[in-house]
């Protein structure tokens, strides 16, 4: 099956300065690339998400980066704000035939200091 | 947001009891999922139904059941647990046809074993 490791597990950055957070994947066959976020007590939600047809895709302060060679994306948050503090998660399909959903990297704990 | 509801949202159970989570989707989706979200492992896929037929099941110990009887409708039936498997469960729902497709989540049921 799929494997996705991420980088860093606790980032801890200054009010409106950039985060970023790398993934790596295992599959060469995998074409989707989501990123969720989960605040405290609440769901894993959908931010932002890349197919293998494109490099990069942006979304205001958000942005991903796709790098199928080396089979890493990154997700980028510019201008940080407090509310961008939570868990991030990477993911991308679970592999073996095709199956439905996704394998989730162990998180990034993102933390904004005011 | 009411696209993935679970019910109930909080269990406290002892080790002999039978339980059982609920999950509805109103989505129009046709494939199903159980994670589990613990400290340990923050999201690790338990099971997937897609077309209403169970796909993978990722070795999750037995006294772990799913049953999907249509495809808004998930149930994970509970008995002989273990205090490990105190955690969060959270369902999800996307449409079924292998890779590419987003998985949205239910808020969760928080399990407490004692």
């Amino acid at each position: 099956g799929e494997n996705v490791e991420q980088h860093p597990s606790t980032l801890s950055v200054q009010e409106g300065d950039s985060a970023v957070i790398k993934c790596t994947y295992s599959d060469s066959a995998s074409n989707y690339f989501p990123w969720y976020k989960q605040e405290l007590g609440k769901r894993p939600q959908l931010i932002i998400d890349i197919r293998s047809n494109v490099g990069e895709k942006k979304d205001q302060r958000i942005a991903v980066t796709l790098n199928k060679t080396a089979k890493h994306f990154s997700l980028h948050i510019t201008e940080t704000q407090p509310e961008d503090s939570a868990v991030y998660f990477c993911a991308a399909p679970n592999s073996g035939g095709g199956a439905d959903g996704l394998t989730f990297g162990k998180g990034t704990h993102l933390i904004i200091q005011p | 947001e009411t696209g993935v509801t679970q019910t109930p949202r909080h269990l406290v159970m002892g080790m002999t009891n039978k339980k059982s989570l609920k999950c509805e989707q109103h989505l129009g989706h046709n494939a199903m999922y159980w994670y589990k979200q613990s400290a340990k492992k923050p999201l690790e896929l338990m099971f997937v139904y897609s077309l209403e037929e169970r796909v993978e099941n990722n070795s999750v110990p037995s006294r772990f059941s799913p049953e999907c009887p249509n495809s808004s409708h998930l149930f994970l039936h509970l008995h002989t647990l273990q205090p490990e498997d105190s955690a969060l469960y959270l369902c999800a729902s996307s449409q079924a046809g292998g890779h590419g497709n987003t998985i949205y989540f239910g808020e969760g049921s928080w399990l407490t074993v004692v």
